[in-house]
């Protein structure tokens, strides 16, 4: 079985400041790891994944997330926020115990909030 | 390269009847996937696709259906629509069955049953 936690349904940040957005998973066997964004009305954007290659994962928008196997977290983050990165996150484990057929299981989402 | 393309993009329909979705992935993906969205579930895992079988299924009643053609689209069907299954449909397209490919999603169907 596998499972996504994803701390604070809300998090707001000043544009410019550090975002962090928290993702802890839970899986018998190693995982896959994706974090995804939602714009509102759009379908989901991949922003990066973590495939046991590297532990930290560069993505597109200047957003990157490090796997800490000790700590089974993969937590997002981007140096200084947008006002365009304002959206929904999700975070997402794919453990491949069904040969990939058991899709992903997503985290509840972090709507991501940018004070001007 | 187009991706993965859905329609109807929005659709009201009465409960009891039945809906069908349609999803056409990203050229030459074979695997699909289907994902409900709602405010108080989130995103869960419907059924994924290959090679025209189901592969596996997440927890839904049997009235949630789905098929995949040869040329790798695929439909999903909801019969006896209940209130509780107005929500966003996500198609979500793969290369293949690897679980550490990117699934790549479309902008999903809209579902609202009255």
């Amino acid at each position: 079985a596998q499972s996504v936690t994803q701390l604070g349904s809300h998090v707001s940040v000043s544009e410019g400041a550090l975002v962090l957005l928290r993702c802890n998973y839970s899986s018998s066997v190693p995982p896959y790891l994706f974090w995804y964004v939602q714009y509102p009305n759009q379908g989901l954007q991949l922003l990066l994944k973590y495939t046991s290659a590297a532990t930290l994962v560069k993505g597109i928008n200047g957003f990157e997330a490090e796997f800490k196997k000790s700590e089974t977290s993969f937590h997002l983050t981007k140096p200084s926020a947008h006002m365009s990165d304002a959206a929904e996150y999700f975070c997402a484990v794919s453990s491949g115990s069904g040969g990939g057929a058991d899709g992903l299981t997503f985290g509840k989402g972090t709507h991501l909030i940018i004070q001007p | 390269k187009a991706g993965v393309t859905q329609t109807p993009r929005y659709l009201i329909k009465t409960r009891g009847q039945q809906v069908t979705l349609s999803c056409s992935p990203i050229s030459g993906h074979r695997s699909v996937s289907w994902y409900q969205q709602t405010p108080g579930q989130g995103l869960q895992f419907l059924f994924e696709y290959f090679s025209e079988t189901q592969r596996n299924k997440g927890n839904f009643p049997g009235r949630f259906s789905g098929r995949q053609f040869s040329n790798s689209r695929s439909e999903m069907n909801v019969s006896t629509l209940e209130l509780g299954d107005s929500a966003l449909y996500l198609c979500a397209s793969s290369l293949d069955t690897f679980s550490g490919n990117t699934i790549y999603f479309g902008e999903g169907s809209w579902l609202t049953v009255v």
